[in-house]
C-alpha cells in the first residue's frame, strides 16, 4: 500500500540555519506529492506540492523536488526564521483523493 | 470565504457518551474527509465522501459514523465515546478527486475522553 515515512523530530535550529526534512514514499504508479505545515494552534495548511517526476514546488523560500528514482520529497529552506517554527507532514496522494501522511517533524527555530 | 470550520475546538467527554463533530465547507466541494490525528502520528482517514448522499470508510472508521446531507456540511458522529478516541479530529474538502488536487483543513477539534 502507500505509505509516508519522515524524518523524525523534534528538529532545533537557530535563525538563519538550513534545513531539511528527508521524506520518502512507498506507492505504485505516479503520486502525488504534498507537504502541508501545521502552526501552533492551527489546522494543516499546503505549503507546496509537485504533480510528476522531477517537478520541484516552491513557496516562502521553501523547495522540494519530486525525485521517482529515490523515492524521495526532501524539503527544504536555506534561511529559517523563528516563523516557521510548526510541524510539517509530507504526504502522498495516489489516484484515489485520500492522502497517506507522514508522521509529521516538529521544527523549532530558535531566536 | 471561511474555508472549512469546525465545531467544537475543544471538547471533554465521559467514556459512553455520544457527540457529534460538526464541519461545514464554503467553497462548494464536493469531497470531504475527517481525519483523526494521535500523537507522534500522521493523520489517518476516518471517513470520507464524494457528493452529498453518498459516504465510505476509510482507514481507522470504527466507533463513528458519518452523515453527508448537503454539499456543505459534514458531521462526524461518536456514539460510544472510549478513552482510543481521544485525539484531535481534522476535517478537509477538496473541489476534485484528482490526486494532484489541495485539500482544505479546518482547525480542527481537541477531544478528551475521560
Amino acid at each position: 500500500g502507500n505509505s509516508v515515512t519522515q524524518m523524525e523530530g523534534p528538529v532545533t535550529l537557530s535563525e538563519e540555519a538550513f534545513l531539511t526534512i528527508n521524506c520518502t514514499y512507498t506507492a505504485t504508479g505516479y503520486p502525488s506529492l504534498f507537504w502541508y505545515v501545521q502552526y501552533p494552534g492551527e489546522g494543516l495548511q499546503l505549503l507546496l506540492k509537485a504533480t510528476k517526476a522531477d517537478d520541484k514546488g516552491s513557496n516562502k523560500g521553501f523547495e522540494a523536488t519530486y525525485r521517482k528514482e529515490t523515492t524521495s520529497f526532501h524539503l527544504e529552506k536555506g534561511s529559517v526564521q523563528v516563523s516557521d517554527s510548526a510541524v510539517y507532514f509530507c504526504a502522498l496522494n495516489r489516484n484515489d483523493y485520500k492522502l497517506s501522511f507522514g508522521a509529521g517533524t516538529t521544527v523549532t527555530v530558535r531566536a | 470565504n471561511a474555508g472549512v470550520t469546525q465545531t467544537p475546538k475543544f471538547r471533554i467527554l465521559k467514556i459512553g457518551q455520544s457527540m457529534t463533530l460538526q464541519c461545514t465547507q464554503d467553497m462548494n466541494h464536493n469531497y470531504m474527509y475527517w481525519y483523526r490525528q494521535d500523537p507522534g502520528m500522521g493523520l489517518k482517514l476516518i471517513y470520507y465522501s464524494v457528493g452529498a448522499g453518498i459516504t465510505d470508510k476509510g482507514e481507522v472508521p470504527n466507533g463513528y459514523n458519518v452523515s453527508r446531507s448537503t454539499t456543505e456540511d459534514f458531521p462526524l458522529r461518536l456514539e460510544l465515546a472510549a478513552p482510543s478516541q481521544t485525539s484531535v479530529y481534522f476535517c478537509a474538502s477538496s473541489k476534485t478527486s484528482l490526486s494532484t488536487d489541495t485539500q482544505y483543513f479546518g482547525p480542527g477539534t481537541r477531544l478528551t475522553v475521560l
